[in-house]
């Protein structure tokens, strides 16, 4: 099993600044994602975090707007850029291993973001 | 379109009662399954999945749910609740990496 610590845990920001999200993974992983769960709302995939190269977005994100970086196997940042009221959400980040077969989507405890 | 539907947004048992959270998806293939429970102020932990086989799948903390093909379905079922199992419960569908979550079900339990 593999264990996900992100911070910080929670933050207030104002508007129009940025926040890096840090996710540090117990052991190697192959596969990192980035995850938002708006407030009542399901958790929609922002991007797949890749080692050495961009992040693959998915529709309706943007690098701009949430650049990540993956240096390693075990580390990556989600930045959070010119926030607005409308980016706070828990942001959340996962990892599998993909070399281990049926091997499970681990998650960490998610960023609470406000912005005011 | 791949889909996961909640019908429940929220649920209240008795402790001790048995439960069943509704999940129903629209995926174009064969889909893995998937159960995650959330506790305020926590991750996602993954609490069954079903991806071949058996269509009654067996996960932890009592948990099971079964694969009905024909109904496009996924139910979750605990026979016997406990207070500790109030959080919000998340259905989702996909493959190892992308997964499509439901908008989850909050469960409260009454002692």
């Amino acid at each position: 099993s593999a264990v996900i610590s992100q911070k910080p845990s929670r933050d207030i920001c104002q508007r129009g600044t940025s926040l890096t999200i840090q996710c540090q993974v117990d052991s190697q992983v192959t596969m990192m994602f980035w995850y938002r769960q708006q407030p009542g709302q399901s958790l929609t995939l922002i991007a797949t975090a890749n080692q050495g190269s961009e992040a693959t977005y998915e529709s309706g994100f943007v690098i701009d707007k949430f650049p990540i970086s993956r240096p390693n196997l075990t580390f990556s940042t989600l930045t959070v850029s010119n926030m607005s009221p409308e980016d706070s959400s828990i942001y959340l980040c996962s990892a599998r291993n993909s070399r281990i077969p049926n091997e499970k989507l681990f998650f960490g405890s998610g960023t609470q973001l406000s912005v005011l | 379109a791949q889909s996961v539907t909640q019908p429940d947004i929220h649920i209240t048992v008795s402790e001790g009662a048995s439960l069943e959270l509704r999940c129903n998806y629209s995926y174009g293939a064969t889909p893995y399954l998937f159960w995650y429970v959330q506790s305020p102020g926590q991750g996602l932990q993954l609490l069954l999945k079903y991806f071949s086989g058996d269509t009654l799948v067996q996960g932890i903390k009592g948990f099971e749910a079964e694969f009905k093909r024909s109904q496009s379905s996924f139910n979750l079922r605990k026979p016997s609740v406990h207070w500790s199992d109030a959080a919000e419960y998340f259905c989702a569908v996909g493959g190892y990496n992308k997964l499509i979550f439901g908008a989850g079900t909050r469960l409260a339990v009454h002692p």
